[in-house]
């Protein structure tokens, strides 16, 4: 299996410009996660999606965050307009069961937002 | 809500230089203590995961134990390739909570 695959792996855009990050989960994984990363509050989870339907998106932190989950082998995480202070690696992450035997992380998008 | 705190922050170690990793944790619902690797520039990995105090896992030079409060990961005897940050998590229903992880690195 290739694991979750996430693109970009870069993404460098100007304040106010939309962004969307993309995910492919594992295939058969029926839980999905999108984190935040940063160096000053860790890893947070923004939104959590099970069999598809958002269950939790507590931590997504305003409305210009958004995320879908189409089918089970796409979800995307979209920010507009973005804001400097979205800089951060964003994680996509997927279970096979709600997340009780671990999530399976992909290698992030690292965004810069100037 | 719950709470993971990890320490030391950073680590530095002499090759075949053993030492002692800490997660302590405050959950209403402990469903799990989840232990992660990440290394520059990629995912966090998983290790571990340990359900209940007493139990213990190991990997290579690298073994997990858990009470009812806190987790250690224990390194025996490192090599330069252990040098990563080392996360630990707490699962609580879906939700994996992290600590701020501690960075390790290992000379030759």
């Amino acid at each position: 299996d290739a694991g979750v695959i996430q693109s970009p792996r870069h993404e460098v855009t100007e304040m106010g410009q939309e962004v969307t990050l993309r995910c492919k989960p594992i295939s058969g994984h029926n839980s999905l996660f999108w984190y935040r990363q940063t160096m000053m509050r860790g890893l947070e989870l923004l939104i959590y999606f099970n069999n598809n339907v958002p269950i939790d998106d507590s931590g997504m932190p305003e409305d210009r965050f958004s995320a879908k989950m189409p089918n089970a082998s796409f979800s995307t995480l979209k920010i507009q307009p973005s804001e400097p202070r979205d800089s951060a690696v964003y994680f996509c992450a997927s279970s096979l069961d709600a997340g009780h035997s671990g999530y399976t992380f992909g290698s992030g998008t690292r965004l810069t937002v100037v | 809500e719950d709470q993971v705190t990890q320490s030391p922050e950073a680590l530095r170690l002499q090759e075949g230089e053993s030492s002692s990793l800490n997660c302590s944790y405050t959950v209403s619902g402990l469903r799990g203590l989840f232990w992660y690797r990440q290394d520059p520039g990629k995912g966090p990995e998983f290790l571990f995961t340990l359900y209940s105090a007493g139990e213990e896992k190991e990997k290579e030079r690298l073994k997990a134990t858990l009470t009812k409060k806190e987790s250690f990961l224990h390194i025996t005897a490192p090599k330069p390739e252990d040098s990563a940050t080392y996360l630990c998590a707490v699962l609580d229903d879906y939700k994996l909570s992290f600590g701020a992880g501690t960075t390790v690195t290992v000379r030759a």
